[in-house]
């Protein structure tokens, strides 16, 4: 069965600091993955999608960015925080073709 | 781009009601719509779709239906339960495989 990780879990950060998180996918192949934003209270904003290794697409114009460097892999990244970042990150996948959307388990970041 | 209107944004219900949630799109071209619970702290949950040349679907106390005509789709929760109390969202998706979501109906259920 497919599985979906994220890390880590929670962070603090302060403004001006970067970011990375990861994102990875078991027991499937050539996923889509995507990055999602939920800010407290708030509903879902889609941040990034990829269909394939080194393909993104970028929803929402802000200072961070994503990359997937391997098929199952999926990382965001800021070179500068700001406080308007924090929120709960969301990494979702479906199969290649199919509407179905699961999520991981979410990193909880606040910026300080 | 798809934009999705979900109501009510809070739903409070007696244990044993039914709760409704209504969700409009604006995309014709939309297709698939999901429904997601999300329980304070978690992911949310996949916990039932639907397809545009479906009109109803039922997977025990919940259900969805679909108008496409009038662009709109409603969740259906009946014998609601303590455990059914959580953030539902609505979402929306046409052939790019992107949600489009809901800004989310928080249902308390009183027992």
């Amino acid at each position: 069965s497919q599985t979906i990780h994220q890390w880590p879990a929670t962070l603090v950060q302060p403004v001006g600091s970067p970011l990375s998180l990861e994102c990875t996918v078991e027991g499937t192949s050539n996923p889509n993955l995507y990055w999602y934003r939920q800010a407290a209270g708030r509903g879902l904003q889609l941040l990034f999608y990829s269909v394939g290794i080194g393909q993104i697409s970028s929803e929402v114009p802000q200072n961070l960015s994503a990359s997937r460097p391997q098929d199952r892999q999926f990382i965001l990244s800021s070179k500068k925080l700001l406080l308007s970042d924090s929120g709960f990150y969301l990494c979702a996948w479906s199969v290649s073709g199919v509407n179905e959307q699961y999520f991981g388990p979410g990193t909880r970041l606040t910026v300080t | 781009g798809e934009n999705v209107e979900q109501h009510p944004s809070t739903l409070s219900v007696q244990e044993g009601d039914s709760a409704v949630i209504k969700c409009t799109y604006s995309d014709s071209a939309s297709n698939y719509f999901p429904w997601y619970k999300q329980e304070l702290g978690k992911r949310p949950q996949l916990i039932i779709d639907i397809r545009s040349n479906v009109g109803e679907k039922k997977d025990q106390r919940i259900a969805v239906t679909l108008n496409k005509t009038a662009k709109h789709f409603s969740l259906h929760i009946t014998e609601t339960q303590p455990e059914d109390s959580a953030v539902y969202f609505c979402a929306a998706s046409g052939g790019d495989y992107k949600l489009s979501f809901g800004a989310g109906t928080t249902v308390t259920v009183r027992a």
